[in-house]
């Protein structure tokens, strides 16, 4: 059974580009968390989803990010006009059920902006 | 507001036990949890504990649960060069689903041989 899938695994941006990083959650779950690691730091939650549904976006920025996760095909976090500051390392997690912090997460998609 | 501290680095010599330190602020926290993170790698769940619970055992890991002071502690007994890597407190964030954690800035585990 495969893990987190996530990629890329590393990501290089110029400022005002656009990047996209996608995750595929372990066979047979349907609940994702992405979460963002700044360097020296914890993990900070930014969205959970269900397929087609954003359950909890509290820790999302306002602008400019987005996510989704389709009825097909892995979700998606989208971050356009990248800032320095988006530099980080983005985790996706998945779980089987709703309730639960047992989380699985990915190997992260390093993004780093130039 | 709802934070989880640690302490950022630990060394420890090859055998000997290693407890890991967590203060937390949520009181409603129903679990809370210890995740290891190796390099280059995501994080990984190594136990957990219900927050009616004082104390939970799983082979070489000893989870310490004092409500009143929200204290976590996290031992590791006989610890290996293996268990090199960084460790995580979380909690669950309150009026979030319980997948939204909230997580120490992690604590560094160095063994050494």
């Amino acid at each position: 059974n495969a893990g987190v899938m996530q990629n890329p695994r590393h990501l290089v941006r110029r400022r005002g580009q656009e990047a996209r990083l996608r995750c595929s959650p372990m066979k047979g779950h349907s609940h994702v968390y992405w979460y963002r690691q700044l360097p020296e730091e914890g993990l900070k939650f930014m969205v959970y989803l269900q397929k087609e549904n954003i359950i909890d976006e509290s820790g999302m920025p306002k602008e400019r990010f987005s996510a989704e996760f389709p009825k097909e095909g892995p979700s998606i976090l989208r971050i356009q006009q990248v800032v320095r500051g988006d530099s980080a390392a983005y985790f996706c997690a998945s779980s089987p059920t709703r309730d639960t912090g047992e989380l699985f997460f990915g190997e992260g998609s390093r993004l780093t902006v130039l | 507001g709802e934070d989880v501290e640690q302490s950022l680095f630990l060394s420890v010599r090859e055998g000997d036990s290693s407890v890991i330190n967590c203060t937390y602020t949520d009181s409603s926290s129903t679990y809370l949890y210890w995740y290891k993170q190796e390099p280059g790698a995501g994080l990984q769940l190594l136990t957990y504990i219900f927050s009616n619970m004082d104390m939970k055992q799983d082979q070489r890991l000893t989870v310490l649960l004092n409500k009143k002071d929200k204290h976590l502690s996290l031992r590791i007994a006989d610890t290996q060069t293996g268990d090199s890597a960084i460790y995580f407190c979380a909690e669950s964030s309150q009026g979030g689903s319980q997948g939204n954690l909230i997580f120490g800035k992690g604590t560094k585990l160095s063994v050494k041989p």
